[in-house]
């Protein structure tokens, strides 16, 4: 299986940039998606990273390093609505269902 | 497009009885669904992926025969809790993939259903 770890509670100021960090370990990494969260609410999905690099869209960024099990999500320009749960999720093992980690719960202050 | 529609969004119901929690795509054929389960400030736990026409894979330590699950079409998968208990209180989250999709493409979710078992 895969063991992602990503912290569990992040507080930021509005209008300010935030990145929460994954780390993992899998054999056969086949992909990573961030998915965001609001309470009592199903998932909604922000990035997909297969290859090293940095992706980019609007506010939101995710950054991969396969070679380090790392990946980071970054956000700009912060707003109250961001305040939620940011969920990791990582596809390996031969397997195309990915597992997630148990989120970071982001909290945006004015 | 790829809407996945939830249905309840809640139910409260009497330790012992029995539960159906439906999950619908609107807009896709949705070859293979699965259902999650999430207790608070925790993970999405895979309980259970199903293909349409056939068994559904459950995962382990979930019981197959406390969590029935039925994938009849290709636009409606049901979950039924049968004689439920308070430690099945949670949040019931399902997803869907359609046949063509490709590797990069995310899983869909349904609005998710609390069930609280009294």
């Amino acid at each position: 299986g895969q063991n992602i770890d990503q912290p569990t509670e992040m507080t930021a100021t509005e209008g300010a940039i935030v990145q929460i960090n994954c780390t993992y370990q899998t054999s056969g990494f086949n992909g990573l998606f961030w998915y965001q969260q609001h309470a009592g609410e199903a998932p909604t999905f922000l990035s997909y990273n297969v290859l090293d690099g940095l992706e980019e869209k609007g506010r939101f960024s995710s950054f991969l390093s396969r070679s380090k099990g790392y990946s980071y999500l970054l956000l700009k320009e912060l707003q109250m609505k961001d305040s939620a749960s940011y969920l990791c999720a990582v596809r390996g093992g031969g397997s195309y269902i990915p597992t997630f980690g148990r989120g970071t719960s982001l909290i945006v202050h004015p | 497009g790829a809407v996945v529609s939830q249905h309840p969004s809640r139910v409260i119901c009497k330790s012992g009885t029995s539960v159906k929690i439906e999950c619908r795509s609107l807009d896709f054929q949705a070859t293979t669904m699965f259902w999650y389960r999430q207790f608070p400030k925790q993970s999405l736990m895979l309980m259970a992926t199903s293909n349409e026409g056939s068994k559904a894979t459950y995962e382990q330590g979930v019981e197959k025969d406390k969590f029935l699950i039925n994938h009849a079409s290709l636009t409606l998968s049901t979950l039924t809790v049968t004689s439920a208990h308070p430690e099945d209180s949670s949040f019931y989250i399902c997803s869907a993939r359609g046949e063509g999709m490709e590797d990069n493409s995310p899983l869909h979710f349904g609005n998710g259903t609390r069930l609280t078992v009294t």
